[in-house]
């Protein structure tokens, strides 16, 4: 089975600081997204990586950056915290090629932060 | 553009009645997938679901039934003789053929009462 974990079910920062959300996933999949998740809006991506070191941005990438030094792990980051980034934070991912051809994709299980 | 509306945002039903949670999608793709998650309480998403758009052909999964039209754009889920443990938001969404990136719909909450 597939294994998409987060680094925090729940997180709690201050307005201003710089905050880190890591996802892992343990079946070599080339492809990872970020989503966050708000009440009526459903999922929004953030951002997405095809492969180590490439990034793409999603429809909402402002106030957000991220990392993929290693094919495992991607990084959502909050350069500076502000209250409306208060949100459920989804990671997914996905194979390319081949394996990809259902472009079915599997979660982790949130981190669900709090900016105060 | 894609796009994926869920009109109904919440539904109360009592164990044991169907349900039909609707979904309505649009894209200018003629090769596309759709896909219904479900995501209980715990938070994280199940899939339940994939079709592509050349496969029209409904498909039943013990009480879960799925019904794609691609003439009104339309993937409906409906939960037969629902359980308490149906309760969950269910999202549908929209992959181009193309691409990787799911398009979602704003979920619909479902509430099964004992």
């Amino acid at each position: 089975d597939v294994k998409v974990t987060q680094s925090s079910r729940y997180l709690v920062k201050r307005t201003g600081e710089k905050v880190f959300l890591e996802c892992v996933q343990d079946m070599d999949h080339e492809n990872m997204f970020w989503y966050r998740q708000d009440p009526g809006l459903g999922l929004r991506l953030i951002y997405f990586s095809y492969d180590v070191k490439m990034k793409e941005k999603g429809d909402i990438p402002e106030g957000y950056s991220v990392s993929r030094e290693k094919k495992e792990r991607f990084s959502l980051i909050l350069e500076s915290a502000s209250t409306n980034q208060t949100s459920m934070y989804l990671c997914a991912s996905i194979p390319s090629g081949g394996r990809s051809k259902s472009y079915t994709q599997y979660f982790g299980p949130g981190t669900r932060l709090t900016v105060l | 553009a894609q796009k994926v509306t869920q009109a109904q945002t919440e539904i109360s039903v009592v164990e044991k009645e169907d349900v039909t949670l609707d979904c309505v999608y649009e894209t200018r793709d003629t090769t596309y997938y759709l896909f219904w998650y479900k995501q209980p309480p715990s938070g994280e998403l199940v899939f339940l679901i994939r079709r592509n758009s050349f496969d029209e052909q409904n498909e039943i999964s013990g009480r879960y039934s799925w019904n794609f039209q691609k003439s009104t754009s339309s993937f409906n889920f409906t939960i037969t003789a629902s359980q308490v443990v149906d309760s969950a938001v269910y999202f549908c969404a929209l992959s181009p053929g193309s691409a990787r990136q799911l398009t979602f719909g704003s979920g619909t909450q479902l509430t099964v009462l004992p």
